[in-house]
């Protein structure tokens, strides 16, 4: 299993703003993912972040916009950059073991931006 | 590309009713999949999964049968409680990083 923190829980914000969003796991792993949740939708991949390396991001989400870091095999950040209305959601971070097995999620970041 | 179609919701069935929730995929290769279950105000997390084809997962009275031929992981419970209200997301992982395609997702909600 893994234990996942994710900070902040929830979060506040003006537009024109930018928010980290940080994601400790209780043990090293390989990759770490994070999906963006918006109200009453499914849950979409905005990256996969290998540490050493740079981030791996979805059509439709760019570096500019969500910067990752992953300074190490524990640790991650997603920073929402320059927010507007719309990004209003849940962001999730997500790890796993390998293929073919379980992933285990955060509690999840709720942002509204104002 | 990779794709998860699920039943859209909301669902409301009588405690004790049967429940079908489908889910339907598109995928190269051989995916793994999962459903994964959201109670309300709790995080994700995973309910069963299915590596290859013909496997059936099961966990809490959930069952479901990855079926290759129809591209189907239908979930299936055949008499619901009220503590199994929450949303279901069907999900399918492959690959070399194994991340997650999700469905849509799909409201639960059992009356007593």
């Amino acid at each position: 299993s893994a234990v996942i923190s994710q900070k902040p829980s929830r979060d506040i914000c003006q537009r024109g703003t930018s928010l980290t969003i940080q994601c400790q796991v209780d043990s090293q792993v390989t990759m770490m993912f994070w999906y963006r949740q918006q109200p009453g939708q499914s849950l979409t991949l905005i990256a996969t972040a290998n540490q050493g390396s740079e981030a791996t991001y979805e059509s439709g989400f760019v570096i500019d916009k969500f910067p990752i870091s992953r300074p190490n095999l524990t640790f991650s950040t997603l920073t929402v950059s320059n927010m507007s209305p719309e990004d209003s959601s849940i962001y999730l971070c997500s790890v796993n073991r390998g293929k073919n097995t379980e992933a285990f999620f955060g509690q999840g970041t709720r942002l509204t931006v104002v | 590309g990779n794709s998860v179609t699920q039943m859209e919701g909301p669902v409301t069935l009588s405690e004790e009713a049967f429940l079908t929730i489908n889910c339907t995929y598109t995928a190269t290769g051989y995916p793994s999949l999962f459903w994964y279950v959201q109670y309300p105000g709790e995080g994700l997390q995973l309910l069963l999964k299915a590596t290859k084809a013909d496997d059936k997962g099961s966990n809490k009275g959930f069952e479901a049968t990855y079926r290759k031929e129809t591209t189907s992981f239908h979930l299936e419970k055949g008499s619901v409680q009220v503590s199994d209200s929450a949303v279901y997301f069907c999900a399918l992982g492959g690959g070399a990083t194994n991340k997650l395609i999700f469905g849509t997702g799909t409201l639960l909600a059992v009356q007593p």
